[in-house]
């Protein structure tokens, strides 16, 4: 069974930083890109990041390029987020999603339970 | 700002059925990219419902579908029943963009 668990999640003051974690199990995970997907409470969904297989490219949305950086680690399997310079308009649901390819795009066909991140002062 | 547009909701009694439209534009669903559908069931993070327009993953009911026709797609479901109750999000790729896009969302209910 694929299951995503993310971690890390918490209350953090504007200008700050925080690191997610997502632990990937029931699947061979060097054999699938990562994304984060995040969702502000009561909002819609909004991709965030995208990593390849083998942590080579990376990708972001505008809304957090330069601050946030998504990394792997195929040893541990496991993703990251690492967030930077935190705002308030960066506090959302954070979700841990698996993509698979139609139409040399991605979809998310597996997603994490979600870790909240609140930044406030 | 969502570039995929839905309706923000829908209704229908039990055993009817319902559509979902999703208005993209050439940049998007009309450039040829896929639709993919997301339900999320209140308090829970999204699952996935349908990919590659029309393709449902092993374990979804085949009262859901899924279709594509110039820069729009719709989701059908029929015989509605009281547990589709959700949140539904379609989702593409923009080439403009260069990102991954969701639709504004549509929340189905059932009267």
């Amino acid at each position: 069974e694929v299951q995503l668990v993310e971690s890390g999640g918490a209350v953090v003051q504007p200008g700050g930083s925080l690191r997610l974690s997502c632990a990937a199990s029931g699947f061979t995970f060097d054999d699938y890109a990562m994304h984060w997907v995040r969702q502000a409470p009561g909002k819609g969904l909004e991709w965030v990041s995208l990593i390849t297989w083998d942590g080579s490219t990376t990708y972001y949305a505008d809304s957090v390029k330069g601050r946030f950086t998504i990394s792997r680690d195929n040893s541990k399997n496991s993703l990251y987020l690492q967030m930077n310079s935190l705002r308030a308009e960066d506090t959302a649901f954070y979700y841990c999603t698996r993509g698979s390819i139609a139409t040399a795009r991605y979809y998310f066909d597996y997603w994490g339970q979600g870790a909240l991140v609140t930044v406030s002062s | 700002q969502s570039v995929l547009t839905q309706p923000p909701s829908v209704s229908g009694a039990p055993g009817q059925r319902v559509i979902i439209s999703c208005t993209g534009s050439r940049s998007n669903i009309g450039a040829g990219y896929d639709v993919h559908w997301y339900q999320q069931l209140p308090g829970t993070a999204p699952k996935l419902l349908i990919y590659g327009t029309g393709y449902r993953p092993s374990g979804v009911p085949d009262r859901f579908s899924g279709s594509k026709s110039g820069t729009s797609a719709s989701l059908a479901i029929t015989g509605l029943q009281a547990e589709d109750e959700a949140d539904y999000y379609c989702q593409s790729y923009d080439s403009s963009l260069s990102v991954y896009v969701f639709g504004t969302g549509t929340r189905v209910t059932v009267l």
